[in-house]
């Protein structure tokens, strides 16, 4: 059955530490991305990935880290320097290839953070 | 200027009614459109794309008209499990990106 997971459903987080989020898909997709939700807010774009190995910054990537070791992974890192991390955050993939369809993106079950 | 606007509403409307969303986009070299359904506390998930001028899928169309840069969503025989909040993007970067508006939220109610 594929799709994208993430991981934790929800995670509570201490003021000043890291946290790591996680996301996996099985749709042998290219491309990755990551937002974050707030209400009022719409989708904003943290990272994003077309490649293994590589990745550029999105909309507002200060205080997220990011990787992209294998074709299925790509794990968000919410660092203490984030000042304001507690939001809904959602993982999406796209086939990334030639052609209309590559822009079509599927989202992941997101995952709420909250800073407490 | 935000590459796509949409009013969020809450818009309210009968069951039965014909529900119209409209958005409108600042690219004109936007060529590829989509919609998405987000239920409360859900991701979004992918409703129609629209590669030309339009779409149709059972009670829901989608068009667009390029002219005017506007994107619109049709819901024929609205029914209360079509309550939730309706998104549209664009693919105006020229890579994998999309530019999603802030959604129209609709409850149709009984």
């Amino acid at each position: 059955d594929g799709g994208i997971t993430q991981s934790p459903k929800y995670l509570f987080r201490k003021e000043g530490q890291n946290v790591t989020l996680s996301c996996e898909q099985n749709l042998n997709h290219d491309a990755m991305y990551w937002y974050r939700q707030d209400p009022g807010q719409g989708l904003r774009l943290i990272y994003y990935s077309q490649i293994v190995n590589d990745f550029q910054k999105g909309d507002i990537a200060e205080g997220y880290s990011v990787s992209r070791e294998k074709k299925e992974s790509f794990p968000l890192t919410v660092t203490s320097a984030q000042k304001n991390p507690t939001a809904f955050y959602l993982c999406a993939s796209s086939t990334g290839l030639a052609g209309g369809r590559r822009y079509e993106q599927f989202f992941g079950p997101g995952t709420r953070l909250t800073v407490l | 200027r935000k590459e796509v606007e949409q009013d969020p509403g809450p818009f309210n409307v009968p069951e039965g009614a014909t529900v119209a969303f409209n958005c409108t986009y600042s690219n004109s070299a936007s060529q590829s459109f989509f919609w998405y359904r987000q239920d409360c506390r859900k991701e979004p998930k992918l409703l129609m794309s629209v590669y030309s001028s339009g779409n149709e899928d059972g009670r829901f169309t989608a068009q667009v008209d390029k002219s005017s840069k506007y994107i619109s969503l049709f819901i024929r025989d609205s029914q209360p499990s079509d309550s939730a909040t309706y998104l549209c993007a664009t693919a105006p970067y020229g890579n994998n990106r999309l530019a999603f508006g802030k959604g129209n939220q609709v409850v149709v109610i009984p």
